[in-house]
C-alpha cells in the first residue's frame, strides 16, 4: 500500500528564515511526487511535481528514493507563503492520489 | 484555465437526510474525484472516476456512493447522512497522469 507521512502538522518559522517541510513516503513502484498547498480561502492547487524539477515561488523539492523522501525547501520565508501544504504521490494508470495529513506552514513577520 | 465548479460552498442537512453534492468540470478531464478534508487527516480519497459510468472506490467508501452519467459532471451521494460525516467535501478532475485540479470545496454540516 502507498502512503505519505507529513511529521509537522505546523512549523512556524520567522520572515526571511529558511523552510523545510517534511514528506516521507512508501511505495514499492515508481512513484509520481507533488506537494500541493492551499492558501487561506482559496482552492488546493498544484505548487510542484518532482518529474518537473522546477522551483515555483522559491520553493524546490528533490525526490530522494533511497530515503524515500520529498521535503520542500525555500531559503527565505515570505509571509505570503504561509498556507497549508500537502504531500502527495501517484501510482496506477487512473492516477490514484494518496495525500499526506498536511503541514500548516506559519511565517512570522 | 481549468475550472472545476461544486454546486455549493455550505451546505446543512439533517441526519437521515440524503445528500446530493455536485460538481462539474469544463477542460473533458477523464478522471473525477471525491475527497473529504479533515484537520490532522488530511485529503481523504472517497470514490473516483475514470470513466463515463465508471467508478472505483477510494479509500473511505463506507456510507457514500457517486455517480457519472456525463463526462463532466460526478456527483458524491450520501444515502442517510450522519453526524460523522460533516467535513469539507473536495472534488477534482484529471487527464492523463496530469495534475489534478481541485474544486472551491463544499462545507458539509450534518445536524
Amino acid at each position: 500500500a502507498q502512503r505519505v507521512t507529513q511529521p509537522e502538522k505546523l512549523l512556524s518559522v520567522f520572515k526571511g528564515a529558511p523552510v523545510e517541510l517534511k514528506c516521507n513516503y512508501s511505495y514499492s513502484g515508481s512513484p509520481e511526487l507533488f506537494w500541493y498547498v492551499q492558501y487561506s480561502r482559496q482552492r488546493l492547487q498544484l505548487l510542484l511535481r518532482h518529474i518537473s524539477r522546477e522551483s515555483i515561488k522559491g520553493f524546490t523539492a528533490d525526490l530522494n528514493k533511497g530515503e524515500t523522501s520529498f521535503h520542500l525547501k525555500k531559503p527565505f520565508a515570505q509571509e505570503e507563503d504561509s498556507a497549508m501544504y500537502y504531500c502527495a504521490l501517484t501510482s496506477g494508470g487512473y492516477q490514484k492520489v494518496t495525500f499526506g495529513t498536511g503541514t500548516k506552514l506559519q511565517v512570522i513577520p | 484555465d481549468v475550472k472545476v465548479t461544486q454546486s455549493s460552498r455550505y451546505l446543512v442537512k439533517r441526519t437521515g437526510e440524503k445528500v446530493f453534492l455536485e460538481c462539474v468540470q469544463d477542460m473533458d478531464h477523464e478522471n473525477m474525484f471525491w475527497y473529504r478534508q479533515d484537520p490532522g487527516l488530511g485529503l481523504r480519497l472517497i470514490y473516483f472516476s475514470y470513466d463515463v459510468k465508471m467508478k472505483e472506490k477510494g479509500d473511505i467508501p463506507e456510507g457514500y456512493s457517486v455517480s457519472r452519467e456525463k463526462k463532466e459532471r460526478f456527483s458524491l451521494i450520501l444515502e442517510s447522512a450522519s453526524t460523522n460525516q460533516t467535513s469539507m467535501y473536495l472534488c477534482a478532475s484529471s487527464a492523463g497522469v496530469q495534475p489534478q485540479h481541485f474544486g472551491d470545496g463544499t462545507r458539509l454540516s450534518i445536524l
